[in-house]
């Protein structure tokens, strides 16, 4: 049993590029969220998908988009990086979304700098 | 969500027990109490949670006040592994779309002393 797995690890991109970052998860759980964490942050709510093929934006989507490709795996996209976009991401799952009495289970995080 | 206090850092010696406070003085009733902890390089890992009745897991303790404005996260001997961010958030149970966002602030920093 995995949990939340992320790929890659660490990304150095160029302005302009653009890249996916992979998610996973294998606990059977219907929602799933990307976050950003910078320097000396909390976290952020980039995405997240309540259940299978819905998806809704959180606090800061602007600049991303997102795929739920199926229970299981979760996707967010960079189209054209830009140097805000430096931050460590973190794809996370739990059961339920909705309700607070739900935890939620994080990866590991992808570290990416944007140049 | 309602808003949460923390100290900024606290420190403790290894293998003693560790009380790390949360102030949440307008917590609603229907507000479940989080913590999270987030160790060097990692993501966030659950602690606990609880409502209105202190609560127990393998990890730690949770302690809330009869009013519910104050809890304390009890480690009962800090390692050095526990050397952490804890986060305290609230997560209303009956919110919509906003409840599906942990809100992390600034936490507490624990430091373990060997």
């Amino acid at each position: 049993n995995a949990g939340v797995t992320q790929t890659p690890k660490f990304q150095v991109l160029k302005t302009g590029q653009s890249m996916t970052l992979q998610c996973a998860q294998d606990m059977n759980h219907n929602s799933m969220y990307w976050y950003r964490q910078d320097p000396g942050m909390g976290l952020r709510l980039i995405y997240y998908s309540a259940s299978e093929g819905t998806t809704d934006k959180g606090e800061v989507p602007n600049g991303y988009n997102v795929s739920r490709l199926n229970k299981r795996e979760f996707s967010l996209r960079l189209e054209s990086a830009a140097p805000s976009q430096t931050s460590v991401y973190f794809c996370a799952s739990s059961p339920h979304g909705q309700g607070g009495s739900y935890e939620q289970y994080f990866g590991p995080g992808t570290r990416l700098t944007v140049t | 969500d309602a808003k949460t206090t923390q100290p900024n850092s606290m420190e403790s010696n290894e293998e003693e027990p560790v009380h790390l406070p949360c102030n949440h003085s307008t917590i609603s009733g229907t507000d479940y109490i989080h913590w999270y902890r987030q160790l060097p390089s990692q993501g966030p890992e659950y602690v606990i949670h609880g409502l209105t009745s202190n609560v127990n897991n393998r990890m730690a303790s949770l302690a809330i006040a009869e009013d519910r404005k104050s809890s304390t996260l009890i480690l009962h001997r800090a390692t050095l592994r526990d050397a952490a961010v804890y986060y305290c958030i609230l997560r209303d149970v009956h919110s919509g779309a906003g409840s599906y966002q942990l809100t992390f602030g600034k936490g507490t920093k624990l430091s373990v002393i060997p």
